[in-house]
Formats: C-alpha cells, structure tokens, sequence
C-alpha cells in the first residue's frame, strides 16, 4: 500500500491565486516525520519542511504554510499568492522511526503558475 | 562546501553494458542512498548504505549494485543495463543514519538512458 498519497497529479493556477497541495499519509508509527520536497525544472531536489509527529503546530514561511493534522493523517501544503518561480514538482515524504527511517516519497503534484 | 555530487549528469548505454553512477558528498553524513525517478512513481529506494561497510537494498534494488568503502563515496553500478532501467537517478545523503528527523541532502541527478 502506498505510504503516501498525493492525489493531484497536475495543478494550473493563475499568479497570484492560492493553492494548496494535498499529502495523505499512512503510518502505525507513533513517532514518524514528514517532509515537503521541491522540484523545479532544472531538475534538483529542495528540502522545504520537516514535521514530527508529535508538534502539530502550523506553520508558515513567508508565502509558504503547512497544515500537519494527525486526525486525518494529512499534511497540506499551502502557497499563497503564487509566483511563477512556485511552478515545480513538489514532494511529500514520510519516515518512521520503526523502518529504520527510509523516506517513503510520494508520486508528486506538478504545480504551473501561469503569468 | 560541495554537498552531494552526482557524475556524470547524462548517460546513455546500449542493453547489456555495464557502468557505474558516481556520488560523493563532502559533509560526512553517515547515510547515503540512491533513488530512481521515474513518471507517475516518484523516488523509489534502490540502496542505501549507514555507514561505511554497509549496504542494504531498499524497494527497487535488482539489476543494482553497490559498495561503500570511505564514507564519502557510494557509487551504484548497473551490472547489465535494461531499458526498463531508463531513469533519473538520485544520489541522497543524511547527518544521522538512526535520525529520520533529518532531511535527505539530495545530488543534482543523473539521467540515463537504455537503448
């Protein structure tokens, strides 16, 4: 079964509108972290955020927001205003302490921000 | 302060060849590991490695290979390439092998391809 889940494949916004990207996780780890990568064309991987499982505490960066709630195993990724520098491939990943911390990735949103 | 450096960037390889992707990093993490990329499938583990000595396969690891004998240095040979082994590929690098708090340092990738 698949760890976790991000059900959009590909997401068209217009600049400046807000979007969020879903991540679905699925864990029996009590203590587990998750993750937020970015990939723009060029092709690298950018850590953006880690969370552990047990600060649920929102949190914002700038235009960025991240919504980790654990009752719905989902960790929601917010950019608000969107740029054309925001159009890329983001990642969420999750890692367990229990399977001796592998990052299980998921499948990816594509993001295009249209001028 | 290089971080994770991948090499070659490009490859392209008849079926049957055999060779080596590179992947060297500067920031003496214990953990290193290498990914494939492919459409639709995001990163999937091939093999990682704790410390130096160590390997282990992760959830793609046949038609793979690969040694760790410096801490710096984790290089992944294709024995015979396939063209199903046509991807980009990863090489990542973690500060703590036991700390799945920490992210995944990612290199820049290599894409190869099998014809």
């Amino acid at each position: 079964a698949q760890k976790v889940t991000q059900a959009q494949t590909e997401i068209s916004v217009v600049e400046k509108e807000d979007v969020t990207l879903d991540c679905v996780y699925e864990t029996r780890d009590t203590t587990y972290y998750l993750f937020w990568y970015k990939q723009p064309p060029s092709g690298e991987l950018v850590f953006l955020i880690r969370r552990n499982s047990f600060d649920e505490q929102n949190e914002i960066s700038g235009r960025y927001s991240w919504n980790f709630q654990k009752s719905t195993s989902s960790f929601n990724f917010t950019i608000t205003a969107s740029q054309v520098v925001d159009s890329a491939v983001y990642f969420c990943a999750l890692s367990e302490l229990n399977t001796g911390n592998q990052f299980y990735f998921g499948t990816g949103t594509s993001l295009t921000v249209i001028p | 302060n290089a971080g994770v450096t991948q090499t070659p960037k490009f490859q392209v390889l008849k079926t049957g060849q055999s060779m080596t992707l590179q992947c060297a990093q500067d920031m003496n993490h214990e953990y290193m590991s290498w990914y494939r990329q492919d459409p639709g499938m995001g990163l999937r583990l091939i093999h990682y490695s704790v410390g130096a000595g160590i390997t282990d396969q992760g959830e793609v690891p046949n038609g793979y290979n690969v040694s760790r004998s410096t801490t710096e240095d984790f290089p992944l040979r294709l024995l015979s390439a396939a063209p199903s082994q046509t991807s980009v590929y990863f090489c990542a690098s973690r500060t703590d092998p036991t700390g799945g708090f920490w992210p995944l340092h990612f290199g820049n990738g290599t894409r190869l391809t099998v014809t």
